[in-house]
């Protein structure tokens, strides 16, 4: 079974500019995550969906962060425009049950 | 607010002896526990985790016990491997809230020959 699936896996900006990321979950998964994780610190939820409807935005800095997931499949993340603060790895895990979330490798972001 | 707390930066062992990795918590609605393992470059992947029901899991070498008067739970690695070295990450969930993951700052495993 393909584990979840993200790209890139790094990118490198200067602030201000805009970012994408992209992730693929286990098939049949329908629940998908979006984690933070700034050097140092524990991952921490951006957004999750169920399907393609959002259950839980309350933590995505909606001023500058959006994500979707149009067909219930593949997400991407934006971030438009990048801050300095927002240098971390990103993670997107999925979930079919309500217990263990697989992550995939994260996209190391850099804003310069 | 960090909810789920690990005191530990980072822990040293000695292989072939116990490791204890220790996580307290502060949501009294947390119903369900996990533990993560990180290495380098790579997303974090499932150890073992335990619901609110139980006080024991135990799953080969990695055992979780949940204290939840405590509001404490720890893991048990017996005995410990060179490869168990990593960072292992507590996390909690609330199954009224969709189940999204509140993780600790992770401690710092590593087991020497």
């Amino acid at each position: 079974e393909a584990g979840v699936a993200q790209s890139p896996r790094y990118k490198i900006i200067e602030k201000r500019q805009s970012v994408a990321f992209w992730c693929n979950p286990i098939s049949g998964h329908a629940t998908l995550y979006w984690y933070q994780q700034i050097l140092g610190q524990g991952p921490k939820l951006l957004i999750q969906f169920q399907n393609n409807g959002v259950v839980d935005d309350s933590q995505l800095p909606k001023d500058r962060f959006s994500a979707e997931r149009l067909k219930g499949v593949d997400s991407t993340l934006k971030i438009q425009p990048a801050k300095l603060e927002d240098s971390a790895v990103y993670l997107c895990a999925s979930t079919k049950d309500v217990d263990e979330q697989f992550f995939g490798p994260g996209t190391r972001l850099t804003v310069l | 607010d960090q909810q789920v707390k690990q005191n530990s930066p980072s822990l040293s062992v000695q292989e072939g002896r116990i490791s204890i990795l220790n996580c307290d918590y502060t949501n009294s609605m947390f119903d369900y526990f996990l533990w993560y393992k990180k290495y380098p470059a790579e997303g974090p992947t499932f150890l073992i985790s335990i619901s609110s029901i139980k006080d024991k899991n135990e799953d080969g070498r990695f055992t979780v016990f949940l204290n939840k008067s405590a509001k404490h739970l720890s893991l048990h690695i017996v005995p410990s491997q060179p490869g168990d070295s990593a960072v292992y990450f507590c996390a909690a969930g609330d199954s009224n809230s969709g189940y999204a993951l509140n993780f600790g700052k992770g401690t710092s495993l590593l087991v020497t020959p």
